[in-house]
């Protein structure tokens, strides 16, 4: 079964730092990958996803995402992180066999002045 | 501007007593989804409509029932609802089913039982 892995429930960054935010999948074949935001008491909206073109994704908002296939991670970056980045990001996977999404558990963004 | 709109944004039941969200969608989208989201966890997917085909997850309790009259329109009918059905609920369209193509997600509802 596809599983996925968000590492760290929470994490915290300075206005101005990166902000790097861990996804790891398990899958049998090639996946498609999706970084969602969710803003308080908001639905989730799509920041980017791996579709098995270029490696290196680039999303809304100044994120971005690399597939690594040999790590089996999909970990989301952005240079320097503003204050309306606060949010909970979820990393979801598309199981091959019922092209359902998987979602990770969730990271929380903070970031502090 | 083409969204995916819920109503109400916030529903308050009693206990035991029926309830129905609402979910519309100007994309024209084939697939229709709700999913659950229970406090600081990830959604949680019920069931999916392609088209008029009705697909529901093993999972889901039969207290959970959709309706999607039309393209439009998609419901969520909680037949008796309980404190543990208390949660967000997340509509979501996409123009297929299959895995690569995104989900756009309402607002959601937010459900509480007293």
């Amino acid at each position: 079964a596809q599983s996925v892995t968000q590492l760290g429930s929470h994490v915290s960054v300075s206005e101005g730092a990166l902000v790097l935010l861990r996804c790891n999948y398990s899958s049998s074949v090639p996946p498609y990958l999706f970084w969602y935001v969710q803003y308080p008491n908001q639905g989730l909206q799509l920041l980017l996803k791996y579709t098995s073109a270029a490696t290196l994704v680039k999303g809304i908002n100044g994120f971005e995402a690399e597939f690594k296939k040999s790590e089996t991670s999909f970990h989301l970056t952005k240079p320097s992180a503003h204050m309306s980045d606060a949010a909970e990001y979820f990393c979801a996977v598309s199981d091959p066999n019922t092209d359902k999404l998987i979602f990770g558990t969730g990271t929380r963004l903070q970031v502090f002045p | 501007d083409a969204m995916v709109i819920q109503n109400p944004r916030y529903q308050v039941t009693q206990f035991g007593k029926p309830v129905t969200l609402s979910c519309s969608q100007t994309l024209n989208h084939n697939v229709m989804y709700w999913y659950q989201q229970k406090s600081s966890q990830a959604p949680k997917l019920l069931f999916h409509y392609y088209d008029k085909d009705f697909n529901n997850e093993a999972d889901t309790p039969d207290n959970f029932q959709s309706r999607r009259p039309n393209t439009s329109f998609c419901f969520l009918d909680i037949r008796s609802p309980g404190l543990g059905d208390a949660a967000m609920y997340l509509c979501a369209t996409s123009r297929d089913d299959r895995g690569w193509y995104e989900q756009f997600f309402g607002p959601g509802t937010r459900l509480t039982v007293l």
